[in-house]
């Protein structure tokens, strides 16, 4: 498995703001990605971070609106930006994993907590 | 039809008691697939992968049914600890995706 951290845990934010959400991993891995998870519904993807190239957004998400950086092997950011209170959710990083499984598995970091007022 | 459904419960039932959820999910060509835990508030955890031939750990099985399309999570001598929502996890072509959960409430 690998350890993951977030930050921040929780924030409320304005309107029209925006917020960088940090996720750092233990161990250098291949595959991250970012989701959200809003109230009451499942993990959707929003996009691959990609270390050294531009992260690969699923349908729905853009990169204007979900920036992401992928600097090196452990640690990724998540901007949302120009935030509406639709933007509440929680927002989740997680890694894929080989070691110790026989197919390669997702582990998640604890989440931020954002809502926008 | 969802790539993956989910009956979003709440199953609740009593201490020792056994419960089951089912999964089903649309794409025949899926080639993996996952149990995982989420507690209130908290990050899903991974409970266990699933396989053709159905496996156990503890009191936790798990089953595939390719043909039909589902797989299936059985809890025996529930504890109150299990109480939590489960979700199923579908890989296709390293596209994963989430079921919404089953949320389960073990009662005293």
């Amino acid at each position: 498995s690998a350890v993951i951290s977030q930050k921040p845990s929780r924030d409320i934010c304005q309107r029209g703001t925006s917020l960088t959400i940090q996720c750092q991993v233990d161990s250098q891995v291949t595959m991250m990605f970012w989701y959200r998870q809003q109230p009451g519904q499942s993990l959707t993807l929003i996009a691959t971070a990609n270390q050294g190239s531009e992260a690969t957004y699923e349908s729905g998400f853009v990169i204007d609106k979900f920036p992401i950086s992928r600097p090196n092997l452990t640690f990724s950011t998540l901007t949302v930006s120009n935030m509406s209170p639709e933007d509440s959710s929680i927002y989740l990083c997680s890694v894929e994993v080989l070691a110790g499984a026989p197919e390669k598995t997702q582990y998640f970091g604890p989440g931020t907590r954002l809502l926008v007022l | 039809r969802k790539e993956v459904e989910q009956d979003p419960g709440p199953f609740n039932v009593p201490e020792g008691a056994t419960v089951a959820f089912n999964c089903t999910y649309s794409n025949s060509a899926s080639q993996s697939f996952f149990w995982y835990r989420q507690d209130c508030r908290k990050e899903p955890k991974l409970l266990m992968s699933v396989y053709s031939s159905g496996n156990e750990d503890g009191r936790f099985t798990a089953q595939l049914n390719r043909a039909s399309q589902y797989i299936s999570l059985l809890i025996r001598d529930s504890k109150l600890s299990d109480s939590a929502t489960y979700l199923c996890v579908v890989n296709l072509y390293q596209k994963v995706t989430f079921g919404i959960g089953t949320k389960l409430q073990v009662i005293p």
